[in-house]
């Protein structure tokens, strides 16, 4: 099946811990995005990929750092300094052609205490 | 900066009723739309997009209008079913082919 996914589902840390998450796609897509979504909101962008190592910042992006070595792959890691990490995160990508359209995976609670 | 909110946050629908769930958004160089379902713990799904050369689009059960004038966005859900209860999301583009998300409105269906 063709698709994105996202590793663990739910992820546990203590504060001061860097963490990483994972974000695969099959789709062959040049696109890839990182959102953070707090409770009753909407997305908001954390960082962006439009081709292999090449990345931007999005409004979010302070205490966030990311890798695009594959175009498959684009792992998130949140670190020490991002001061409220807790959240639930989600990739997207996007075939980078003239549609807008992203595709998102299932998601990465994370909770740091 | 961009901005796309809704109108309101909660929609309660009796089951087989029609839905409208509506969105504002300010930037008028917009040219692109999408509406997003998100059920609980998961991942947004597509739904339907427009384009701002459009003022109404229809998909199964679905259609989105478009009102450039008023900068307004709305989807109508036909015939609600149990499985539409889930959070939507409307969406515009930036630049760089990125998305501006709403908060969502909660859609709930009553039985």
């Amino acid at each position: 099946d063709g698709g994105i996914t996202q590793s663990p589902k739910y992820l546990f840390r203590k504060e001061g811990q860097n963490v990483t998450l994972s974000c695969e796609q099959n789709l062959n897509h040049d696109a890839m995005y990182w959102y953070r979504q707090d409770p009753g909101q909407g997305l908001r962008l954390i960082y962006y990929s439009q081709i292999v190592n090449d990345f931007q910042k999005g409004d979010i992006a302070e205490g966030y750092s990311v890798s695009r070595e594959k175009k498959e792959s684009f792992p998130l890691t949140v670190t020490s300094a991002q001061k409220n990490p807790t959240a639930f995160y989600l990739c997207a990508s996007n075939t980078g052609g003239p549609a807008y359209e992203q595709y998102f995976g299932p998601g990465t609670r994370l909770t740091v205490t | 900066g961009e901005n796309v909110g809704l109108h309101l946050p909660t929609l309660s629908v009796q089951e087989g009723d029609n839905s409208i769930i509506n969105c504002a958004y300010s930037n008028s160089a917009s040219d692109y739309f999408i509406w997003y379902k998100q059920e609980s713990g998961k991942g947004p799904q597509f739904i339907i997009d427009i384009r701002s050369n459009m003022d109404k689009r229809q998909g199964q059960r679905v259609t989105v209008l478009l009102n450039k004038t008023v900068k307004h966005l709305s989807l109508q859900i036909a015939a609600t079913q149990p499985g539409d209860s889930a959070v939507y999301f409307c969406a515009h583009s930036g630049s760089a082919r990125q998305l501006t998300f709403g908060s969502g409105t909660q859609l709930t269906v009553l039985p």
